[in-house]
C-alpha cells in the first residue's frame, strides 16, 4: 500500500539546521510531485512548496524562499526538506504529502520541529 | 494568491445532526476544491476531492457541493468519530491555498 514515512521529531537550537526525511513506497516515486506543508502550534496548513520527483527541480513558495531546501535521493524514493539557520518561528510539524490531480492524496505522519535554546 | 475563506471557525453540534462548513474562494476556481479532516496529532485525510467526489473509504455521510465560488461539506449525520479540523484546499491555481479551518466538537 501507498505511505510515506517521515523522521522523527527534532530537537534543535536558533541557528542550526535540520533534515526531515520523506520515504515513500508503494508507488513510483518520480511520477508525483513531493509536497512539503506547514503547521505551527495550534494553527493552520501552510503550503510551503514542491519537488519534481522527475527533474530534481525544487519551487519554493514565497515564505520560503532563502531558508528551505528541497532535494531528492531518488535511488531511495526519499524526498527532504532542509531548514537552515532555525528560528522560533520554525517550529511546527512539517509533513510531506503526495499529490495526484489537484490535491494532496497521501501524507506523511508529519515530524515535530522544536526550537529552543 | 487565491484566498480561500472558511467558516465558521468553530462549531459544536449533537450526534446525529447535520453539519454544514463552507469555504468560499475568493475567485474562480471550478471544481478544483478538497476537503480535509485532521484529527489531533495526525496528519490530515482526503475527504473530498473536485467539490463533489467522495474519496476512497470515506462514509457516504460526507458530501461536498458547490455553487459559484462557495463550496460547502456536509456531515449527513455527525457521528462519534467526526469531531476534528476541517480544512478547504484549492488546487485551480499556484500556489495551493487551505482555508483557516474549522473545529468541530461534539455537543
Amino acid at each position: 500500500q501507498i505511505q510515506l514515512v517521515q523522521s522523527g521529531p527534532e530537537l534543535k537550537k536558533p541557528g542550526e539546521s535540520v533534515k526531515i526525511s520523506c520515504k515513500a513506497s508503494g508507488y513510483t516515486f518520480t511520477n508525483y510531485g513531493m509536497y512539503w506543508v506547514k503547521q505551527a502550534p495550534g494553527q493552520g496548513l501552510q503550503y510551503m512548496g514542491w519537488i519534481n520527483t522527475e527533474t530534481g527541480k525544487p519551487t519554493y513558495a514565497d515564505d520560503f524562499k532563502g531558508r528551505f531546501v528541497f532535494f531528492l535521493e531518488t535511488s531511495a524514493s526519499t524526498a527532504y526538506l532542509q531548514i537552515n539557520n532555525l528560528k522560533n518561528e520554525d517550529m511546527a510539524t512539517y509533513f510531506c504529502a503526495r499529490r495526484l490531480g489537484r490535491q494532496f492524496d497521501y501524507w506523511g505522519q508529519g515530524v515535530m520541529v522544536t526550537v529552543s535554546s | 494568491d487565491i484566498q480561500m475563506t472558511q467558516s465558521p471557525a468553530s462549531l459544536s453540534a449533537s450526534l446525529e445532526e447535520i453539519v454544514t462548513i463552507t469555504c468560499q474562494a475568493s475567485q474562480d476556481i471550478g471544481n478544483w476544491l478538497a476537503w480535509y479532516q485532521q484529527k489531533p496529532g495526525k496528519s490530515p485525510q482526503l475527504l473530498i476531492y473536485g467539490a463533489t467526489s467522495l474519496a476512497d473509504g470515506v462514509p457516504s455521510r460526507f458530501s461536498g457541493s458547490r455553487s459559484g465560488t462557495q463550496y460547502s461539506l456536509k456531515i449527513s449525520r455527525l457521528q462519534v468519530e467526526d469531531p476534528g479540523i476541517y480544512y478547504c484546499l484549492q488546487g485551480y491555481s499556484a500556489p495551493p491555498t487551505f482555508g483557516g479551518g474549522t473545529k468541530l466538537e461534539l455537543k
